[in-house]
């Protein structure tokens, strides 16, 4: 059974430092990995989807990295902002699970200016 | 594209009501999901939809709950005599087939926040 496991649950760091997100899954045999970020009572937007045969994917100050043999991803935020406070959650869909995801329990983070 | 939109964004009932919520996906996505969200957990899979066919269910998925999509487009979730531990959001998602696009990211509606008295 896959398990997705985000350590820690909570972080805070003050603005400017550089934001690293932990995301671990159990199951190798996964079809993608996709980080959300979800703010207080609201939906989830999506951040970066890597696929399997990726390494990492980027967009902006955003970078996330994926270790399949390793069973880790990685959220890399470059040069945090008070904006980015939020829950950051990771998923795995797996390759014959037509597409649903398995989420972890998140990350709260707290950038205080 | 204007995402995926729900309705309604918050349901105060009793126990023992029945409710219903409503998802509209981005328009030409297929695939719809339904998930449910208790507070500091992350999401949970509650069912999938394939156009209009319901592919899979989670255990989650007690004989109270109902979903439908008919015709392929806006799906409905229904909750039966409603109980205080359904008490959560529940999120609506979709997404292209995979046939048709190599990127298959899920969208994720605002969500329905239910809380039973």
């Amino acid at each position: 059974k896959q398990e997705v496991t985000q350590i820690p649950a909570a972080l805070s760091v003050p603005e400017g430092e550089n934001l690293v997100l932990n995301c671990s899954f159990t199951d190798s045999a996964i079809y993608n990995l996709q980080w959300f970020r979800q703010d207080p009572g609201k939906g989830l937007t999506s951040l970066l989807l890597i696929q399997s045969s990726q390494r990492e994917q980027t967009s902006g100050r955003l970078n996330a990295s994926l270790d399949k043999s390793s069973g880790r991803s990685t959220l890399y935020i470059a040069a945090s902002q008070p904006g980015d406070s939020a829950t950051y959650l990771c998923a795995v869909s797996l390759g014959d699970s037509w597409g649903k995801l398995q989420f972890g329990a998140g990350t709260q983070v707290v950038v205080t200016p | 594209d204007t995402g995926v939109s729900q309705d309604p964004r918050h349901k105060i009932t009793k126990r023992g009501q029945n409710v219903t919520f409503r998802c509209d996906p981005i328009s030409e996505h297929n695939r719809l999901y339904w998930y449910r969200q208790t507070l500091g957990q992350g999401p949970e899979f509650l069912t999938y939809f394939q156009n209009e066919a319901q592919l899979e269910k989670s255990r989650l998925l007690s004989d109270r709950f109902s979903a439908e999509r008919p015709k392929g487009s806006f799906s409905t979730l229904e909750i039966q005599r409603t109980e205080q531990g359904d008490s959560a959001m529940y999120l609506c998602a979709s997404r292209r087939d995979r046939a048709t696009s190599s990127y298959n990211e899920q969208f994720f509606g605002p969500g329905t926040r239910l809380t039973v008295l």
